[in-house]
């Protein structure tokens, strides 16, 4: 079945350095890959899309990075602040329809 | 401002009781979706619809039910037939394309009393 992953559910790191977020997905060959910021009690809100010809995109201080070979997206924050805490999602659109199927997500926690 | 909202923010209801959440958007978007988010389980996707008049089931549809009359709006009913209706439910909505965002509203907090 087609599964997405995010292989860490909490991620804590001090303020200053990068935060490195993985999503691995199977059985599947999406064309583009999301990802999403969602604050305690909130809905996600849209960071990055990545598209499978972009093997790159940077936005501000945000890095995401898309290897089709080894179905994994990789999602960066440099230079990292305590207001960066939040739960970051992976998703990939599935199927005809274009629905979105979601990661459980990963909850990165900086330090000050 | 634009933007999809969600009513209301906080819901108790009584075991065997139906309960129906509101999404509304005014971002003229097509496509319309709820979903359900648990501790631990992410998102997951309860129903959606591309076009008025037309709804299709997600991953758990089962105990839940929709309507789509409006492109505004698609309310969501939970039933007495969902077996652990306590959860977040978020509601989202995305413009016509594979490749385009999802804007979500900022979700729905019902708990079972």
């Amino acid at each position: 079945s087609q599964k997405i992953e995010q292989n860490s559910e909490a991620l804590n790191i001090q303020e200053g350095k990068t935060a490195t977020l993985t999503c691995n997905y199977t059985n599947y060959s999406p064309a583009y890959l999301q990802w999403y910021r969602q604050d305690p009690g909130r809905g996600p809100v849209f960071l990055l899309l990545i598209r499978e010809n972009e093997k790159e995109k940077r936005k501000e201080r945000l890095k995401v990075t898309f290897d089709t070979t080894l179905k994994q997206s990789l999602f960066h924050i440099t230079a990292s602040q305590p207001a960066d805490s939040a739960t970051y999602l992976c998703a990939l659109v599935r199927g005809s329809q274009g629905n979105l199927i979601f990661g459980k997500g990963t909850k990165l926690s900086v330090k000050p | 401002d634009g933007g999809i909202t969600q009513s209301p923010k906080y819901l108790f209801r009584k075991e065997g009781q139906n309960v129906t959440l509101s999404c509304e958007q005014n971002l003229n978007h097509d496509a319309m979706y709820w979903y359900r988010q648990d501790p631990g389980q992410g998102l997951r996707l309860i129903y959606y619809s591309q076009i008025v008049n037309d709804f299709q089931k997600g991953d758990i549809a089962e105990g839940y039910s929709v309507s789509r009359e409006k492109k505004e709006s698609f309310p969501l009913t939970v039933t007495s037939a969902q077996k652990n209706p306590t959860a977040f439910y978020l509601c989202a909505s995305s413009p016509p394309g594979r490749n385009t965002e999802a804007f979500f509203g900022q979700g729905t907090r019902l708990t079972v009393v």
